[in-house]
């Protein structure tokens, strides 16, 4: 059985630039969802896709988006990089209707200039 | 809005000892809590889960107990050993609302 798996592990990026962080579910899961882990705080939820369609937002502004793909992989676009987009972005997957046991990756560090 | 918080940021306990971590949830109509454990560099693991049906839950080593009525959670480690240093973190909700964290140290 594979893992949840998230590429990069780490990048730097300029104020200003925009990035897109990949995640490849696990093995049988068909939801990913994203989280943004500032330093010392807890995960925080972006997003989460189901069926190639987001499923649920928190409280991210348009510039986060996402995409899912047919084969349940997805993708974090964050536009316009601000200072504070500065953190672990971590994904996770699920079964859809597997309530809250989410497996995540080990995240993408980001950092921005 | 929901919140999820945690009474004591770090938590330092003797090996051997066992160890009780805190946390609070606003949301009176949640009905799913789960606790993860993160260590340094990786992503959350899944420790234990509860319902709102049940107020105890047991694994190995273990020991989720849920207070409806204060919306009170707490996860219980048994004989805590070295590898159970990590942040802990409580969730409740659809879509996983965290709390901020405790931080176990376990002093050999």
């Amino acid at each position: 059985e594979t893992g949840v798996t998230q590429s990069p592990t780490h990048l730097i990026k300029t104020r200003g630039q925009q990035v897109t962080l990949r995640c490849s579910s696990q093995s049988g899961h068909n939801t990913v969802s994203w989280y943004q882990q500032a330093l010392g705080q807890g995960p925080q939820f972006i997003f989460q896709y189901y069926r190639e369609e987001e499923n649920g937002r928190g409280n991210f502004p348009p510039r986060f988006s996402g995409l899912q793909f047919p084969n349940y992989s997805s993708e974090l676009n964050v536009n316009a990089l601000e200072l504070d987009d500065s953190a672990l972005y971590l994904c996770a997957s699920s079964f859809w209707g597997a309530n809250g046991e989410l497996f995540f990756g080990e995240g993408s560090r980001l950092t921005v200039l | 809005g929901e919140s999820v918080g945690l009474h004591l940021p770090t938590l330092s306990v003797q090996e051997g000892d066992n160890s009780i971590i805190n946390c609070a949830y606003s949301n009176s109509a949640s009905d799913y809590f789960i606790w993860y454990k993160q260590e340094s560099g990786k992503g959350p693991q899944f420790i234990i889960d509860i319902r709102s049906n049940m107020d105890k839950r047991q694994g190995q080593r273990v020991t989720v107990l849920l207070n409806k009525t204060v919306k009170h959670l707490s996860l219980q480690i048994a004989a805590t050993q070295p590898g159970d240093s990590a942040v802990y973190f409580c969730a409740t909700g659809d879509k996983l609302v965290f709390g901020a964290g405790t931080i176990l140290r376990v002093k050999s």
